[in-house]
């Protein structure tokens, strides 16, 4: 089975500051790992993936997140938090060779103060 | 390409009444996906079809619910009879292939309401 736990519900940062939003994932095979935004009332717009290249990945608007096996993680950084920013961030897991959809975490909460 | 595309954006309707909600994928994407977010169960997939046949339905909650594809560019979802638990964000996603090395690509979602 495949599952991925985000470990904080709601995160909160100043902006400017750096953001750290924590994933970590299970699976028995090799997985592909997303990262998706949800700004209030829209759609969901990927900011990243992982599927088996460099493990650190590079994103839109600023956002990185490194593969790291052997701690089954995948967290999302962003050195200087910007406003616009505010949102709900998906940690997405999906097997290769496995189930093929897209299994979401629960998401994190982000707010940017001022 | 104008990405994936669902109808209607909101529907509200009454509980017993017969729903609907429709997709146009991305052409040339070979996977359809119809996920439900909720705030108590978050975002689940509830069934996805690969070229226009059903592959995996275990998601889809009770037999009130029934998709269709019956095209490379149209799937839709039926709720028959709604009930008021069925009030969610659903959202339909297209993939070029299976999502095991690419992602999936989202509508707009259709919020619907039964009252």
């Amino acid at each position: 089975a495949q599952s991925v736990t985000q470990l904080d519900s709601h995160v909160s940062v100043s902006e400017g500051t750096p953001v750290l939003l924590r994933c970590n994932y299970s699976s028995s095979y090799s997985p592909s790992l997303f990262w998706y935004v949800q700004h209030p009332n829209k759609g969901l717009q990927l900011l990243l993936k992982y599927t088996s290249a460099a493990t650190l990945v590079k994103g839109i608007n600023g956002f990185e997140a490194e593969f790291k096996k052997s701690e089954t993680s995948f967290h999302l950084t962003k050195p200087s938090a910007h406003m616009s920013d505010a949102a709900e961030y998906f940690c997405v897991v999906s097997l290769r060779g496995g189930r093929r959809a897209l299994t979401f975490g629960s998401g994190t909460r982000l707010q940017v103060q001022p | 390409d104008a990405g994936v595309i669902q109808s209607p954006r909101h529907e509200v309707t009454e509980m017993g009444q017969e729903v609907t909600l429709r997709c146009k994928p991305i052409s040339g994407h070979d996977y359809l996906f119809w996920y439900r977010q909720t705030m108590m169960r978050g975002l689940e997939l509830l069934i996805y079809f690969n070229n226009n046949v059903p592959i995996d339905d275990s998601g889809m909650p009770e037999d009130r619910f029934s998709a269709k594809m019956p095209n490379a560019s149209f799937s839709t979802l039926k709720i028959q009879p709604s009930e008021p638990r069925d009030s969610a964000v659903y959202f339909c996603a297209s993939s070029p292939r299976d999502t095991s090395n690419t992602e999936a690509f989202f509508g707009q979602g259709t919020r619907l309401t039964v009252v």
